[in-house]
């Protein structure tokens, strides 16, 4: 069965403190795995796909890279204006699997 | 930028009556699909639709629920007679549909609060 777990549930970073987020993704012959932002009230924005491992992407203060069994989501020097839900999503047919998200908070 | 479009924003209903839910998806994509996302939980997928019918549908994605595009340019969820557990948001998603692959970005609506009583 394709799973996605992302860790951790929460982060909590003051402005200016660099971390990263986890994926872990289960899928029989990946085709794709997406970062996604979420603001509350709101749909998911894509940020990036990543197809094969050792692939990166970059977009002002976040990188994705992928291996072969996980994701990372980089952030570096973040603002308040990083703050949301960050969704990690494994492509499975023509549907994307979500996890459950990793909301961030970033203060100043 | 164009947008997926998505009425109303909130909806209440109460148990066992019909509604739907209605999208209007990017102007050149073929691809739409609905997503829910009950609070504080994962964003699910419920139906994928392609070329006038379903592609792919999951286990919620029962006899209660259906799709149309009725014509160019909405796409519609109806769910036939609503539950208190079908309660939540309700997201429609479309993509362009590229020479290679499935693999191409979902572009999502702001959603459809339903809240069953």
């Amino acid at each position: 069965e394709d799973q996605v777990t992302q860790s951790p549930e929460a982060l909590r970073l003051q402005e200016g403190e660099s971390s990263s987020l986890n994926c872990s993704y289960t899928v029989s012959g990946l085709r794709g795995l997406f970062w996604y932002r979420q603001d509350p009230g709101k749909g998911p924005e894509f940020l990036f796909t990543l197809y094969s491992a050792g692939e990166e992407k970059e977009k002002e203060r976040l990188k994705a890279t992928l291996t072969k069994k996980e994701s990372f989501l980089h952030i570096t020097a973040p603002k308040p204006e990083d703050s949301a839900t960050y969704l990690c999503a494994v492509q499975a047919g023509t549907a994307l699997i979500f996890g459950k998200g990793t909301t961030l908070s970033v203060s100043s | 930028e164009p947008e997926v479009t998505q009425t109303p924003s909130h909806q209440v209903t109460q148990m066992g009556q019909e509604v739907i839910l209605r999208c209007v998806p990017i102007s050149n994509h073929l691809y739409f699909y609905w997503y829910r996302q009950i609070l504080g939980q994962k964003v699910e997928f419920l139906v994928s639709f392609y070329n006038n019918e379903i592609s792919e549908k999951s286990e919620i994605f029962d006899d209660q629920f259906s799709v149309e595009r009725p014509d160019g340019s909405n796409f519609t969820l109806k769910i036939r007679s609503t539950k208190l557990e079908d309660s939540a948001m309700y997201f429609c998603a479309s993509r362009l549909l590229s020479g290679q692959a499935t693999n191409e970005k979902l572009f999502f609506g702001s959603g459809t609060q339903l809240s069953v009583l």
